[in-house]
């Protein structure tokens, strides 16, 4: 099994409809992170979380919000979708400073139509 | 603000050659620096981490190297193959966050 796992791997949704994506790692890492990237603007930060009650927002938190259930688990969801926000997400992890670096998970590609 | 660079954006060689990929940032103060390699609509793969008291780090034919002072860090892959072709990234670490240049894109023709 990966190490950190994605759930959908595809997604196509409606304008306005709500949802969810799914991210949970076996590394054991504190730090959880997710990522979306836009062709020609690169890895762009949305939310991250340092423990279970440390949630921050990122460079671009607008129109997302993130729950992080357990040590493992971290959701990000999209409240009211636009096509603007289809793009590749991808969850990543580490340890505190980064030490052993990050571990990404294999990303979902969503599509808002 | 971390910025991250990577010059450049695209790149064609044969088969063979040895090539180097820049990266260059803005906040010497990092912890550490990861290159990545991305194959199209695929996850990162890492393929080197360089923590802040090291200097480079190899793997097979790859290595890479970091000079804070200078905010440069090169990835340098020897008898480049087909099979290299991908988008490579780096990322250097900073508080609370790892910052990405947006790539370059490595393409080896046979």
């Amino acid at each position: 099994d990966a190490d950190v796992t994605q759930t959908p791997r595809n997604r196509i949704t409606k304008t306005g409809k709500r949802i969810m994506l799914e991210c949970s790692q076996t590394k054991g890492h504190d730090r959880m992170y997710w990522y979306r990237q836009d062709p020609g603007l690169g890895l762009r930060l949305i939310y991250y979380s340092f423990d279970v009650k440390d949630i921050n927002k990122g460079e671009i938190s607008d129109g997302y919000s993130v729950s992080r259930q357990a040590q493992a688990k971290f959701s990000l969801s999209l409240e009211s979708a636009i096509p603007n926000q289809t793009a590749l997400y991808f969850c990543a992890t580490s340890e505190d400073r980064f030490v052993g670096g990050y571990t990404f998970g294999s990303g979902t590609r969503l599509t808002v139509v | 603000k971390q910025e991250v660079t990577q010059i450049p954006a695209a790149l064609s060689v044969p088969e063979g050659e040895n090539l180097v990929l820049n990266c260059s940032f803005t906040d010497s103060a990092i912890y550490n620096l990861q290159w990545f390699r991305q194959d199209p609509g695929k996850g990162l793969t890492s393929l080197l981490l360089i923590q802040s008291s090291q200097r480079e780090q190899t793997s097979g034919r790859l290595n890479a190297s970091l000079d804070k002072s200078s905010g440069r860090s090169t990835l340098y892959i020897a008898a480049s193959q087909p099979g290299d072709s991908a988008t490579y990234l780096c990322g250097g670490g900073s508080n609370y966050k790892l910052t990405f240049g947006k790539g370059t894109l490595l393409t080896v023709n046979p």
